[in-house]
């Protein structure tokens, strides 16, 4: 079993829906839970981070972290044809800074 | 701007061949790392740095070496590049708040 699993996907959205991105994993010791977003050809970019569970809101963007189902999303509204990468979340024991585990990532398509 | 910077944004080696990537960041970070990403699989760190001081995974090939002579270099050697080894190669940085990550090098081995 992998340590982080994600859905796979790929997902296609007309603009304005909600997409729910989820991930799952199996160390109950990790402690802080990332979203990053990569475009094609490019490196992958911080989105948001939250530390244990909770929630966390930043503009169109919401993380969810339940430690207890070891399960953690990410919402977007309004999503936009700019929203149209891949999704990776990452886990951490230690650190936002520490060494990451990362999910295999999730392919959104937003479709005009 | 601050950044972290990979050469070349691709690399077609041989099947063999010594290759060498190379990362440099202008932010000044303690750490930095390399990670491996293959087409629709999930970044695989190679290895990191903390200042000077070297980790390996464990699961890293041999066939896979780094060095960083300062703060702002950082190489990765692939001493004998195989078919296996084409992949996407992420450098990062990384302070308190997540990672600054380069654009990568996509290899190709022919």
């Amino acid at each position: 079993q992998k340590e982080v699993e994600q859905d796979p996907g790929p997902l296609s959205v007309p603009e304005g829906a909600i997409v729910s991105l989820n991930c799952t994993y199996s160390n109950s010791a990790f402690q802080y839970f990332m979203w990053y977003r990569q475009y094609s050809r490019k490196g992958p970019e911080l989105l948001m981070y939250t530390y244990s569970s909770g929630n966390k809101e930043d503009g169109r963007f919401t993380a969810q972290v339940d430690k207890s189902s070891k399960y953690i999303s990410l919402f977007i509204r309004d999503s936009q044809p700019s929203d149209s990468a891949t999704y990776l979340c990452a886990m951490s024991l230690t650190g936002t800074a520490s060494k990451l585990t990362f999910g295999t990532g999730t392919r959104l398509q937003v479709t005009l | 701007d601050a950044m972290v910077i990979q050469n070349p944004r691709y690399q077609v080696t041989q099947f063999g061949k010594p290759v060498t990537l190379s990362c440099s960041q202008t932010l000044n970070h303690n750490v930095m790392y390399w990670y491996q990403q293959k087409s629709s699989q999930a970044p695989k760190l190679l290895f990191h740095y903390y200042d000077k001081d070297f980790n390996n995974e464990a699961d890293t090939p041999d066939n896979f070496q780094s060095r960083r002579p300062n703060t702002s270099f950082c190489f990765l050697d692939i001493r004998s590049p195989g078919l296996g080894d084409a992949a996407m190669y992420l450098c990062a940085t990384s302070r308190e708040g997540g990672y600054t990550f380069g654009s990568g090098t996509r290899l190709t081995v022919v």
